[in-house]
């Protein structure tokens, strides 16, 4: 079965620093990927998404990610922090074979802190 | 704002209780998701219809059901409520059912509180 593993569960930068939040899947092919923000008494706004292609992908808000299948990895960076960013962040897979639904298989999300 | 809308936003009821939610997707979107999000479950993929058909199951519980209607809302029913039922209830829509590469967009979701 399709997982995803976000193994830091809570995280803490100052603003102007990078962020590199991680995220590992575990899927017999190549997934489909997405990273969504969740704010606070919000509901979910997607970051960016990789299909296929080009393996760094660029997304809103000065995010990208980059895919790695060597490592079932899609990791996502910032180069620098603003205290907006603050919230958490939510890696997701959908199968891209077998006649997907579509459905989202979700990491259990990292929180991100900012320090001034 | 995504444009999809859920009502209402936070709910309260007793155990044992049924309530129902309400999506309405994006002007255009034929599919609609159903998501839980709770402190020990995480994100969880709930149900998925397509222009009105039941497209796919999650973790759905019995107890729990859904609908589609032809205006393309859709509702989520929670019957026999239990304590463990308490999460936020998010609903998705995408213009097609494919979901893998066509892209889902949240609504800001339901708060269900069970007491």
């Amino acid at each position: 079965a399709q997982s995803v593993t976000q193994p830091d569960i809570h995280i803490t930068v100052s603003e102007g620093a990078s962020l590199e939040l991680r995220c590992n899947y575990s899927y017999g092919a190549t997934p489909y990927l997405f990273w969504y923000v969740q704010s606070p008494g919000q509901g979910l706004q997607l970051l960016l998404k990789y299909f296929s292609g080009d393996t760094l992908v660029q997304g809103i808000k000065g995010f990208e990610a980059e895919f790695k299948r060597s490592q079932s990895s899609f990791n996502l960076r910032k180069p620098s922090v603003h205290w907006s960013d603050a919230a958490e962040y939510f890696c997701a897979v959908a199968p891209s074979q077998g006649g997907s639904q579509g459905n989202l298989i979700f990491g259990k999300g990292t929180k991100l802190s900012v320090k001034p | 704002d995504s444009g999809v809308t859920q009502t209402p936003k936070h709910l309260i009821t007793a155990t044992g209780q049924r309530v129902t939610l309400r999506c309405s997707p994006r002007s255009g979107d034929l599919s609609v998701y159903w998501y839980q999000q709770s402190l020990d479950q995480g994100l969880q993929f709930l149900i998925q219809y397509y222009n009105g058909e039941e497209r796919a199951k999650g973790n759905i519980l019995e107890r729990f059901s859904a609908q589609q209607f032809p205006d393309l809302h859709s509702e989520l029913n929670l019957s026999s409520l239990e304590l463990g039922d308490s999460a936020l209830y998010f609903c998705a829509s995408s213009v097609d059912w494919t979901g893998g590469t066509d892209t889902q967009y949240f609504g800001p979701g339901t708060r269900l509180t069970v007491l």
